[in-house]
Order: C-alpha cells, then sequence, then structure tokens
C-alpha cells in the first residue's frame, strides 16, 4: 500500500457520460498529481493541486477538471466522455515534488 | 522532439544477467531524476532518485546521471524473474510536475 487511494479501481461506462475519480493523498503530502496513462502516450500530466490551489496544468482537455478539498483529497471529473478518454488515470502526492512522488494503484476507466 | 526519449523495449535478458535501462532528455534545466517500476496494470512505483549527476546505488539498483550529455541510466545488477516490469524514467526543475519516459518493458526469463 503506498498510502495513495483511489477509487473505483475500475469504472466502465458509456460515451456522454459524466464520471469522477477520487484520490487522498499520502498523509503529509500537499501537492496531488493527475496522470491519463494510454498504451501508445505513455504517462500525461493532467493538472496539479498544491494545498487547495492550482499549481500547474499540463495536457487536460477542456471536458476535464479538478478540484482539491481542504481535507487535501482530489476528484478528477471527465464529461461528455469519448472512446478515446478509456485509459489509466493515476493520482500521485508529494510534499514537494524534487524527490518523486508517490502513485495510487489508478482507476481503470472504459467508455463504452 | 519529445523532452525525454526512453527506447520502448522490450528488452529480454535471462536471469542473473545486467540490465542497463537509459533515457535521454532535451532540457538541460533538469535537476532531479528518478526511476518508477511499473508492474501491469498497477501504480508506478518510485525506485531510485538522484540529484544533478553522479551515481547512486541502492541494493541491486544503480541510477547514473550525465547532464554533460542529458543522458541517465539504470542498471540492475543479477536481474531476476521478479524485476519484469516496465521501467519509467522521469525528471523535473523541482517544484514541478514530473516528466516521463515512456517507459522500458524488461522481461528476465528464468
Amino acid at each position: 500500500d503506498s498510502g495513495v487511494t483511489q477509487t473505483p479501481k475500475h469504472l466502465i461506462t458509456a460515451t456522454g457520460q459524466r464520471v469522477t475519480l477520487r484520490c487522498s493523498p499520502r498523509s503529509g503530502d500537499l501537492s496531488v498529481y493527475w496522470y491519463q496513462q494510454s498504451l501508445d502516450q505513455g504517462l500525461q500530466f493532467l493538472i496539479q493541486y498544491y494545498n487547495g490551489e492550482e499549481r500547474a496544468k499540463g495536457n487536460i482537455l477542456e471536458r476535464f477538471s479538478a478540484q482539491q478539498f481542504p481535507d487535501l483529497h482530489s476528484e478528477l471529473n471527465l464529461s461528455s466522455l469519448e472512446l478515446g478518454d478509456s485509459a489509466l488515470y493515476f493520482c500521485a502526492s508529494s510534499v514537494g515534488g524534487m524527490e518523486g512522488y508517490t502513485f495510487g494503484s489508478g482507476t481503470r476507466l472504459t467508455v463504452v | 522532439q519529445k523532452e525525454v526519449e526512453q527506447d520502448p523495449g522490450p528488452l529480454s535478458v535471462p536471469e542473473g544477467a545486467i540490465v542497463s535501462l537509459n533515457c535521454t532528455y532535451s532540457n538541460s534545466a533538469f535537476q532531479y531524476f528518478m526511476w518508477y517500476r511499473q508492474y501491469s496494470r498497477k501504480g508506478p512505483e518510485l525506485l531510485m532518485y538522484t540529484y544533478s549527476s553522479g551515481n547512486k546505488e541502492d541494493g541491486r539498483f544503480t541510477a547514473q546521471v550525465d547532464k554533460s550529455s542529458k543522458y541517465i541510466s539504470l542498471f540492475i545488477r543479477d536481474s531476476q524473474p521478479s524485476d519484469s516490469a516496465t521501467y519509467l524514467c522521469a525528471m523535473n526543475t523541482g517544484f514541478q510536475k514530473l516528466v516521463f519516459g515512456t517507459g522500458t518493458r524488461l522481461l528476465v526469463s528464468p
């Protein structure tokens, strides 16, 4: 157990739907990062939050949004889902980022 | 051109072999270098972390960073079947997002 908790582990949904992925960071970590991993693209950075505030944005689609709550857990919202959104979505947390992140076990999203 | 380049493999070796995994990068501002191991359908697990140039050893694993060549390596000695996984290099400038390589798939056969 890495200390980073992601739920749900698996999600199957239809095109056009909206889903919410949840992440609880490791105790003491203020930064939360969201990554998307697909077979052909590797790990793609989506967004970072630090202590409740958005810190950096990557290749995140406008249909996707995220937030970090006062208790530091984070949610990634994916809407108007397309087949191409099927991927593994990882959350990671860190104290500062210089020594790497700790990843959760991911949420496997399948859009049918 | 990607910021971080990594050969996807697969790299197949017999048990006991020395494995060399490598990445090149283009951003000279990168200062922090990591190696992650990812088993199938699992989250990446941090193996090694190195700051700036030099070597770092941890058991059977050695990480090397050559900033002048923008080249980093991970060596695995006495490789085991349990080392079969995808190895991802990652790097950043500090308090910034990590940039990952696409990963090299390693297969160690008994």
